[in-house]
């Protein structure tokens, strides 16, 4: 059984490019939840997606970045006109459906503004 | 709201015992999770508590006082591999899954 997985592993961007992670969940597995690592900081939760629903969005910018969960297909966490301050770790983390708490979480996409 | 507190740093020698703390307050209790991340990889689960005791689970032990708003996580027969960072969550109450994070504690294990 794969784990949960994402890509790209590393991504750069330069300033005012748009920026595509994707997180493919474990088989079986349908909440995604998107966190992210500043350096030398704690994880931060972005949202929280089902299949087709945004369940919680609290902790997400309220503008440049989004999030999806289609029907079929990876998760999609966009963020739109970088800057350098969105250079991090993005991790992807996915449960089962009615545990909700024990996540799993994916490798992590490094992203690097320039 | 929640805030969750551990130390930033530690130190140990290959072989000893090391316990890392964690202090939290939040308006309601939904458990408490303890995650190892070496640097550069993804966060790996280690335990999860939700009654008060303490939970053996090989080398690494996690306790829980709901009381006292306090964890520690226990590594006993430290190796060199159990340098990492090691983080203390809870999860969100009154509805949703996210997990709030501490800042994590850094454990360097010495020869």
């Amino acid at each position: 059984n794969a784990g949960v997985m994402q890509n790209p592993r590393h991504l750069v961007r330069r300033r005012g490019q748009e920026a595509r992670l994707r997180c493919s969940p474990m088989k079986g597995h349908s909440h995604v939840y998107w966190y992210r690592q500043l350096p030398e900081e704690g994880l931060k939760f972005m949202v929280y997606l089902q299949k087709e629903n945004i369940i919680d969005e609290s902790g997400m910018p309220k503008e440049r970045f989004s999030a999806e969960f289609p029907k079929e297909g990876p998760s999609i966490l966009r963020i739109q006109q970088v800057v350098r301050g969105d250079s991090a770790a993005y991790f992807c983390a996915s449960s089962p459906p009615g545990t909700g708490t024990e996540q799993y979480f994916g490798p992590g996409t490094r992203l690097t503004v320039t | 709201g929640q805030n969750i507190d551990q130390p930033t740093e530690m130190t140990a020698t290959e072989g000893a015992i090391v316990q890392i703390n964690c202090t939290y307050q939040t308006s309601g209790f939904n458990g408490l999770f303890w995650y190892q991340q070496h640097a550069g990889e993804a966060p790996t689960f280690l335990s999860y508590n939700v009654l008060d005791g303490l939970e053996e689970k090989g080398r690494f032990s996690s306790f829980l006082s709901r009381s006292k708003g306090y964890s520690y996580l226990l590594l006993k027969e430290l190796q060199m591999k159990d340098s990492a960072s090691y983080l203390c969550a809870v999860p969100t109450t009154g509805g949703g899954n996210k997990l709030t994070f501490g800042t994590g504690t850094q454990l360097k294990v010495e020869l």
